[in-house]
């Protein structure tokens, strides 16, 4: 049950575009496309943001859009904006029938 | 409007245990699974238990394996964490987390969570 692998951080100004990897294995996200991502800001609960590798809930402006190719996930915010600043988790299904969540990025928007 | 209200926490001494719940609303609570993920201070998510709609399935993190129990009512629309043989490294907000799906698939909604302090 070893954690994803994320960036511990990334940084745009805004209007730009960044992506935010998340490295996992053939045991979980190279085997599912149970992959999700969620947005937390400070001392708040986390928000999913993309579910199954590239669906946005409702809600979540089309800025933000997922993909996968082989074990790693990724996360792409385009147009940033000051209120995109936080921290970012993916998290995917695993092959032992558990969730894994990634270490997680923080996200600074310059 | 889905609301996960979690209640429990609390500062405890190592070794003891504490009993977690969590009251759902806004959804039909025996539809899906349900989970709790733990956040350590100033640290990332962990993934702790889940349990699908009907209790068949219930998994742990291996870092709680043994020490931890989840369990559902899904007649009083309640979700429970038995923590035993509590540690140091068990020092975290607990969230209670709503699954997509009947059986461990991944979370939609999340708790505000309770907060558990392990220390002497």
């Amino acid at each position: 049950q070893s954690a994803l692998t994320q960036p511990a951080s990334v940084s745009g100004s805004p209007g730009q575009s960044i992506t935010i990897s998340c490295t996992g294995t053939s045991s979980d996200i190279g085997g599912y496309n149970y992959v999700s991502w969620y947005q937390q800001h400070p001392g708040k609960a986390p928000k999913l943001m993309i579910y199954e590798v590239s669906n946005r809930p409702s809600g979540v402006p089309d800025r933000f859009s997922g993909s996968k190719s082989g074990n790693t996930a990724s996360l792409t915010i385009s147009g940033l904006q000051a209120e995109d600043e936080a921290d970012y988790y993916c998290s995917s299904y695993t092959s032992s029938s558990t969730l894994v969540f990634g270490g997680g990025t923080k996200l600074t928007v310059l | 409007e889905v609301q996960l209200v979690e209640s429990g926490g609390g500062l405890v001494q190592p070794g003891r245990s504490l009993r977690l719940s969590c009251a759902a609303s806004g959804f039909t609570f025996d539809d899906y699974a349900m989970h709790w993920v733990r956040q350590a201070p100033g640290k990332g998510l962990e993934w702790v238990s889940g349990i699908s709609w009907n209790s068949g399935s219930i998994d742990y993190a291996d870092s709680v394996k043994g020490r931890f129990t989840i369990s559902r009512d899904n007649a009083k629309n309640s979700l429970y964490l038995q923590m035993n043989s509590l540690r140091a490294e068990d020092t975290a907000l607990y969230y209670c987390a709503k699954d997509m799906r009947s059986v461990d698939y991944g979370i939609d909604y999340w708790g505000q969570g309770t907060l558990i302090t392990v220390s002497s």
